[in-house]
């Protein structure tokens, strides 16, 4: 099974700060990797997948990149409503599997 | 818009039986692959199941082979889960998700999510 490593686990930055989160994959997965956003008590909610494309719907604040073993997603000019847990879910190969998620407080 | 709603779940005792459901609706449910994936505070996201548009190919995690069975009926554009010989650490919020591509999926919506709470 591939593993995905997220860090940090959790961080906290102010209103207008980028924040970066990495995942790091235990082999290559080319850029099959998904970025999902989740609130509390809410279902998670796609923000990017193959790596760096943006999900209808989505803020262009957010981005992704990397390629590999390798990927971060960055939020540009953090927002309140960003308060939530980022997960990113590798789909190379089955089994599908998930990061182990970056909660993202604002100071 | 699409929807995807999943019944109700429920507490089961360990070795009973539970059936989810998850009733699609606003996009041509017989195109997509459907997932269901857990969730718990310890474990965080499990994919659990998939079974492709047409029902040629399904495939389960380790931990729920042998005893989950993914299914669906497209002319009722609903993906079931029967869950058997219920262990306690199937205890979770359970998802049904549409799968985004041809047999590399991504999660493009998500239902609800349903509690399922296995203990005696």
């Amino acid at each position: 099974d591939i593993q995905l490593t997220q860090s940090p686990p959790f961080l906290s930055a102010s209103v207008g700060d980028r924040v970066t989160i990495t995942c790091r994959a235990s082999q290559g997965i080319s850029s099959f990797l998904a970025w999902y956003q989740q609130k509390p008590g809410k279902a998670p909610k796609a923000l990017i997948y193959v790596a760096t494309v943006l999900q209808s719907g989505v803020p262009s604040r957010f981005s992704g990149s990397g390629s590999g073993t390798e990927f971060t997603l960055t939020i540009n000019s953090l927002q309140p409503e960003d308060c939530a847990t980022y997960f990113c879910q590798q789909f190379n190969s089955f089994p599908l599997t998930f990061g182990g998620g970056t909660k993202v407080e604002i100071k | 818009q699409v929807q995807l709603v999943e019944s109700e779940g429920g507490v089961v005792q360990p070795g009973r039986s539970l059936r989810l459901s998850c009733e699609a609706s606003g996009f041509s449910f017989s195109s997509y692959g459907m997932h269901w994936v857990r969730q718990t505070p310890g474990k965080g996201l499990e994919w659990v199941a998939v079974i492709w548009y047409d029902g040629s190919n399904i495939d389960y995690a380790d931990s729920v082979k042998g005893r989950f069975t993914i299914s669906r009926d497209n002319s009722r554009n609903t993906v079931f889960l029967q869950m058997n010989n219920m262990r306690a650490e199937d205890t979770a919020v359970y998802y049904c998700a549409r799968g985004n591509g041809l047999s590399r999926y991504w999660f493009d919506f998500w239902g609800q999510g349903t509690l399922v709470t296995v203990s005696s």
